[in-house]
């Protein structure tokens, strides 16, 4: 089915530990979000990507890494997590600026 | 700094009743105004949005109007039904802009 999916949907690691969360879509859309949903915060934009080997910053980037080879994917890795990564990750995608975003179902992730 | 600001935080209404929640903002730059619905366990899902340049859009039970002079926005559900109860986020673009900044979000009890 066309749409966009998140792997894995939950996760449990340890601070320090690397993890890589992927978000795949298949509608070709060249614009790719990670956003982070935290009690009280609502979402927060973490990077952004308007095409394949073109990223930028979001709100809160520090500690994330991104990287879009190809425009279906778009991998989000914490280099060393910490306890204040525990979050849901939301992956989205648009077909253009002005275009709606469509979300994933997320990733819950957990840092002990 | 919270770019778009929502409220009520919480908000049950019963059956038939009309749900309303809040946003306003400052970037008068913003030029796209969504709301998403969200349930349990699920991704953020576009309900309904809105351009400056209109003052109400209706979709079925779901209205935004929209007071530019006055820099907010609000969603009404007429006619609640508990299958509405989920949790619901504001969010702002700007013309330039890629990303959503998006509300706290609230999280909306109908009750039979």
């Amino acid at each position: 089915d066309a749409g966009i999916t998140q792997s894995p949907r939950y996760k449990i690691t340890e601070t320090g530990r690397q993890v890589t969360l992927m978000c795949h879509q298949t509608w070709s859309h060249s614009y790719m979000f990670w956003y982070r949903q935290d009690l009280g915060h609502g979402l927060r934009l973490i990077y952004y990507s308007a095409a394949a080997d073109i990223t930028d910053k979001g709100e809160v980037p520090d500690g994330y890494v991104v990287s879009r080879s190809k425009t279906e994917n778009f991998p989000l890795t914490l280099e060393s997590a910490t306890r204040s990564q525990t979050s849901v990750y939301f992956c989205a995608s648009s077909d253009g600026q002005g275009q709606p975003q469509h979300f994933g179902d997320g990733t819950r992730l957990s840092i002990l | 700094q919270q770019q778009v600001k929502q409220s009520p935080q919480s908000l049950i209404v019963q059956k038939g009743g009309i749900s309303i929640i809040n946003c306003a903002y400052e970037n008068t730059a913003f030029d796209y105004f969504p709301w998403y619905q969200q349930f349990p366990g699920k991704g953020p899902a576009l309900l309904i949005a809105i351009r400056p340049d209109v003052s109400e859009k209706k979709e079925g039970r779901f209205t935004i109007s929209f007071n530019k002079s006055a820099k907010q926005f609000s969603l009404h559900i007429m006619d609640s039904q508990p299958g509405d109860s989920a949790t619901y986020f504001c969010a702002a673009r700007g013309s330039s802009g890629y990303a959503l900044n998006f509300g706290k979000g609230t999280s909306l009890l109908v009750t039979p």
